[in-house]
């Protein structure tokens, strides 16, 4: 069990959005922007889609957002796109860096 | 171009030790934080472990699961990252993959190597 909450599984249809939250992050305190996300398709290494909470990597789409509320995060996909479907994971440090248990996101 | 390459993987022993490296290119490895990060099959992400670059003393930090057993290290004039894994169980089979750090992120990952530990 792991001290990051994520649900199992969203879904969504094509051009819809989709919310995914992550919750458990620090409020506060120097850790407390130390959020980031992963997507990862079956059979391939994850990939890195938002850090520092709200910030892009090169190359990602602004599809993907960061926000966070208190001890929660979330990430949005926005214009849901086939290649969408994925594992998504969300990373934080409560005392100790740690991973949230994984979403599905299935595009229907 | 940032390029990690895992290898080393295999099968292992209940009890026995493995070695896993991470060979790196494409950016300036004596200055990257450095991570591993491993998946057992069918599961999720789990955070293995970190280590420093050379201003911040090499210093490593574990999650509490490997803490006593595996050892992060690092040649920078080789470029290549090293897990050494000891008392190796069947809960440590997984993907390792190995990863650049970047404000407290994995940013840059590897494909991976699979250990499996089986009698």
């Amino acid at each position: 069990q792991s001290a990051l909450t994520q649900p199992r599984s969203v879904s969504g249809s094509l051009g819809q959005s989709v919310t995914i939250s992550c919750t458990g992050v620090s409020s506060d305190g120097g850790s407390y922007k130390y959020v980031s996300w992963y997507q990862q398709h079956p059979g391939r290494a994850p990939k890195l889609i938002i850090y520092d909470v709200n910030q892009w990597p090169s190359g990602v789409p602004d599809r993907f957002s960061g926000s966070q509320s208190g001890s929660t995060a979330y990430l949005t996909i926005s214009g849901l796109q086939a290649e969408d479907e994925a594992d998504y994971y969300c990373f934080s440090y409560v005392s100790t860096w740690v991973f949230g248990g994984g979403t599905k996101v299935a595009v229907v | 171009e940032v390029n990690l390459m895992e290898s080393g993987g295999g099968l292992v022993k209940p009890g026995g030790s493995l070695r896993v490296s991470c060979a790196a290119s494409g950016f300036t490895f004596s200055a990257a934080w450095m991570t591993w990060v491993r998946q057992a099959p069918g599961k999720g992400l789990e955070w293995v472990g970190r280590i420093k670059d050379k201003n911040e003393g090499w210093s490593t930090e574990y999650a509490a699961a490997v803490q006593g057993r595996f050892i992060i290290s690092r040649d920078d004039s080789q470029n290549t990252l090293y897990l050494q894994m000891d008392s190796l169980t069947a809960a440590d089979t997984a993907v390792y993959y190995c990863a650049t750090w970047k404000s407290g992120s994995a940013d840059n990952w590897g494909r991976g190597t699979l250990v499996t530990v089986s009698s």
